[in-house]
């Protein structure tokens, strides 16, 4: 079955700090994964998918094909990184997200 | 820049009572998608359409219709509300491109009393 975990509900780190929002994925085939990001009072938005291997907001995700994981990484955090952060996980030749429950970084200054 | 709206942001109705929850895109998007948002339960897919008239079942149907009369316009359908369908209910859409992001509505938070 495919499925998307997140271990963490809430991750709190002082601002400065490093920061890792833990995401695992089981699935049998070659996924594709993003990070969705949703602000206070914001829409859920896409922050990054491993398929760019692209750094937004200095947040990077490497994909790990024998960890099946997918973890978002930013070396020093800042108060506007706060907000909810889900991993999400495509399977070949459909269109849906499987979505893990989300993780709530808080910042502190 | 696409947009994705929901007819209400928030919404309170009663047990027993019909409920229409509609989201309309401007980017002629082939794919959109309805989903409740719960703590610690994440976003979870109650239905999914790939085009008009097209729909299919997510992880969670039960309790739930959808209608998808015109390419823009997607509508989420509880015949008789109760009061575990109090969720916050998210919309989004997609084009049908290689590597596609979801495009997400604001969200309407539903209260069934």
């Amino acid at each position: 079955a495919q499925r998307v975990t997140q271990p963490e509900k809430l991750l709190s780190v002082f601002k400065g700090a490093p920061v890792e929002l833990k995401c695992n994925y089981s699935y049998s085939g070659s996924p594709e994964l993003f990070w969705y990001v949703q602000y206070s009072r914001q829409r859920l938005q896409l922050l990054l998918r491993h398929i760019s291997r692209e750094s937004i907001k200095g947040f990077t995700a490497d994909l790990n094909k024998g960890e099946t994981s997918f973890h978002l990484k930013k070396p020093f955090a800042q108060e506007e990184d706060s907000a909810m952060y889900y991993c999400a996980l495509r399977a070949l030749g459909t269109d849906k997200l499987i979505f893990g429950t989300g993780t709530r970084l808080q910042v502190f200054p | 820049d696409v947009k994705v709206t929901q007819s209400s942001r928030y919404l309170v109705k009663r047990t027993g009572e019909k409920v229409f929850l509609e989201c309309v895109q401007d980017m002629d998007h082939e794919n959109m998608f309805w989903y409740r948002q719960d703590p610690g339960l994440g976003l979870r897919l109650i239905y999914f359409s790939y085009d008009v008239k097209m729909k299919e079942k997510g992880d969670i149907p039960e309790g739930y219709s959808v209608s998808r009369e015109k390419k823009e316009r997607f509508s989420l359908i509880l015949e008789s509300a109760s009061t575990n369908q109090t969720s916050m209910y998210l919309c989004a859409s997609a084009g049908t491109a290689a590597h596609n992001e979801q495009f997400f509505g604001p969200g309407t938070r539903l209260t069934v009393l």
